[in-house]
């Protein structure tokens, strides 16, 4: 069982259109995060949401936004999409949002932008 | 604020060599440190991490941290290199406050020769 689980694992689109990318944790985790690799491997936070509340939102274009219908899952809705938007995108999840909890990520979403 | 900074964004090593990878963090409060691991096309998977008490952490897979709070840093290391231990490996630092955020260092590629 996947504890952490993203789909798609690979999104080829072209500019301008809107995509979403979906996240789902099976760990009964209470805080979920949507994190942006860029092509240097350089990792930063995006979002946290806790039980489904919005607790962390860093300056992302407001293109991009989450939306957690429960807990245990977190999407990521990206509007008029441009080149770089190209990124792996990881959810990730952790039991109580706390700074000590390890965070449990996702397999990653490769977003391609043509 | 609080920041991480991981010095050699590669380093190469033989297999059965000490594997030594450099992180340094600034934290205005005692963090929370932790070090996680990317294989190729992966996730995140956590390593270790410092909380509180023993400053030597150990890992999964042999690896070990030591937590020197003189010198702000939290170092890598594993005696023996395995073809297996080949990834990026991020440190990262939390150091709580009101958003409980996760910062990573920029990464280190870790190669193993045979």
């Amino acid at each position: 069982d996947t504890a952490v689980s993203q789909t798609p694992k690979y999104l080829v689109t072209q500019m301008g259109n809107d995509k979403s990318i979906k996240c789902e944790q099976n760990l009964g985790h209470d805080t979920m995060y949507w994190y942006k690799q860029d092509s240097k491997k350089f990792l930063k936070i995006m979002f946290s949401y806790n039980n489904k509340e919005l607790i962390i939102n860093e300056t992302v274009p407001n293109r991009f936004s989450p939306k957690s219908p429960d807990k245990a899952h977190l999407n990521l809705h990206i509007n008029s999409l441009e080149l770089g938007d190209s990124a792996v995108y990881f959810c990730a999840s952790s039991q109580q949002g706390y700074a000590v909890d390890e965070q449990f990520f996702g397999p990653g979403t490769r977003l391609t932008v043509l | 604020a609080q920041s991480v900074t991981q010095l050699g964004s590669h380093v190469s090593v033989s297999e059965g060599a000490l594997v030594l990878l450099r992180c340094n963090y600034s934290s205005s409060v005692p963090p929370y440190l932790f070090w996680y691991v990317q294989y190729p096309n992966q996730g995140l998977q956590l390593l270790l991490k410092y909380t509180t008490g023993a400053t030597l952490v150990k890992g999964i897979n042999g690896f070990e941290a030591e937590f020197k709070k003189s010198e702000t840093s939290f170092h890598l290391t594993k005696p023996s290199a395995h073809m297996s231990d080949a990834a990026e490996y991020f440190c990262a630092v939390n150091s709580g406050g009101s958003n409980y955020k996760l910062t990573f260092g920029k990464g280190t590629l870790l190669t193993v020769n045979p």
